[in-house]
């Protein structure tokens, strides 16, 4: 299983609402990443996960609250998100062996703040 | 031809031509290297990948050739199918701090 499972796959909010986004993998990976991606640009990261701890937080606003309940899963939780937060929130994982291994990306939760 | 859009640089070839996809990195301390394949609505597709250590890389039909002296690295693919229209992106990743950053990107649009 090469999977990295998001949901849900579109989600629409308003400014007030609270929602997560959900990430799941089953390959062991102990590394886990969220990306941002607006429409023809690349990825930007937001946040890295090492061993189910917070690395990394690309300086990302206070609106968005990761949290890595276990090895498998990574959530993103938003509240009071604002229009132009509206992309595509990509999940990735991969291995942290000795070496550098591939990141594996879900296909991403289309979310559009109203 | 190649050209550059408002955001997104764009390659078309015609179908069974070979393609070049290039990329420049920032960070000389990067030494693992990655090219992805997205499609529309979905989400990045590892290719092939390629570490500092290494100047060639072959996989089937691809061909990732890293320059660190002028930190370059390039997409080749043999015999351009319809399939492989897409958006590529080359990411590197160094290893303390654990970051995987995404170049511009690249779009291929194949042609009868």
């Amino acid at each position: 299983d090469t999977e990295v499972t998001q949901t849900p796959k579109h989600l629409v909010m308003g400014m007030t609402n609270k929602k997560s986004l959900k990430c799941e993998q089953h390959m062991g990976h102990r590394a886990m990443y969220w990306y941002k991606q607006k429409a023809k640009k690349p990825p930007e990261l937001m946040f890295v996960y090492s061993y189910e701890k917070l690395s990394i937080n690309e300086s990302v606003p206070s609106r968005f609250s990761p949290e890595c309940p276990n090895s498998s899963l990574l959530n993103l939780h938003l509240h009071a998100l604002q229009p132009e937060d509206s992309a595509l929130y990509l999940c990735a994982s991969r291995d942290r062996g000795l070496q550098n291994t591939e990141a594996f990306f879900g296909q991403g939760t289309r979310l559009t703040v109203v | 031809g190649e050209s550059v859009g408002l955001h997104l640089p764009t390659l078309s070839v015609q179908e069974g031509d070979n393609s070049i996809i290039n990329c420049a990195y920032s960070n000389s301390a990067s030494d693992y290297f990655i090219w992805y394949k997205q499609e529309s609505g979905k989400g990045p597709q590892f290719i092939i990948d390629i570490r500092s250590n290494m100047d060639k890389r072959q996989g089937q039909r691809v061909t990732v050739l890293l320059n660190k002296t002028v930190k370059h690295l390039s997409l080749q693919i043999a015999a351009t199918q319809p399939g492989d229209s897409a958006v590529y992106f080359c990411a590197e990743n160094s290893w303390s701090p654990d970051k995987l950053i995404f170049g511009t990107g690249t779009r291929l649009q194949v042609f009868p």
